[in-house]
């Protein structure tokens, strides 16, 4: 059975750091990965997906890379700002079985970032 | 991009009464669309898996005559949470994806029982 594991599970820091959050898998046969971000009483956005065959997606500020044979995978937040509070989830999607791809996601890391 | 509708955002019943949540994909047809339930601090925690046209897959200690899942078209699945008690107060969020793709999520519904 797949497990995700985040972390640090809370992060608080000031403005303007660079931040690495981590995400480690304990099977790697994924169909991909993706990051998510949710804010408070809200529903997930997705931030970046990266399929198995890639190694790194970048969208803005956020660079999220894998190491599928480790087992990891690292969100990247370069210069971090007040309103990149909220809470960073990932969730793994294993290949697909019986057509089905049914993600597993990280208990997530809760980030507080402070002017 | 895709956007995935959940309604209502939050709703506040008393005990014993039922509550329907609605989860449409607004732009694509999804197959299969995604049920979780999330507590304060907790990450999502699966509860079924809906597929269109067939009955729904609930994973192990939910029960199936409590939380009613019905996929009637490929753009509508609906969450209902029979004779709700206070236990049943929690986060709710849908999801879909389009085949392997990735995952589109609701607003989410906060669901509070007196």
């Amino acid at each position: 059975k797949q497990e995700v594991t985040q972390i640090p599970a809370a992060l608080s820091v000031p403005e303007g750091e660079n931040l690495v959050l981590n995400c480690s898998f304990t099977d790697s046969a994924i169909y991909n990965l993706q990051w998510f971000r949710q804010d408070p009483g809200k529903g997930l956005t997705s931030l970046l997906l990266i399929q198995s065959s890639q190694r790194e997606q970048t969208s803005g500020r956020l660079n999220a890379s894998l190491d599928k044979s480790s087992g990891r995978s690292t969100l990247y937040i370069a210069a971090s700002q007040p309103g990149d509070s909220a809470t960073y989830l990932c969730a793994v999607t294993p290949t697909a079985s019986g057509g089905s791809y049914i993600p597993t996601f990280g208990r997530g890391t809760s980030l507080i970032v402070h002017p | 991009g895709a956007v995935v509708s959940q309604h209502p955002s939050w709703v506040i019943c008393k005990s014993g009464t039922s509550v329907k949540i609605e989860c449409r994909s607004l732009d694509f047809q999804a197959t299969t669309m995604f049920w979780y339930r999330q507590f304060p601090k907790q990450s999502l925690m699966l509860m079924a898996t809906s597929n269109e046209g067939s009955k729904a897959t609930y994973e192990q200690g939910v029960e199936k005559d409590k939380f009613l899942i019905n996929h009637a078209s490929l753009t509508l699945s609906t969450l209902t949470v029979t004779s709700a008690h206070p236990e049943d107060s929690s986060f709710y969020i849908c999801s879909a994806n389009r085949g392997s793709e990735k995952l589109f999520f609701g607003s989410g519904t906060q669901l509070s029982v007196l």
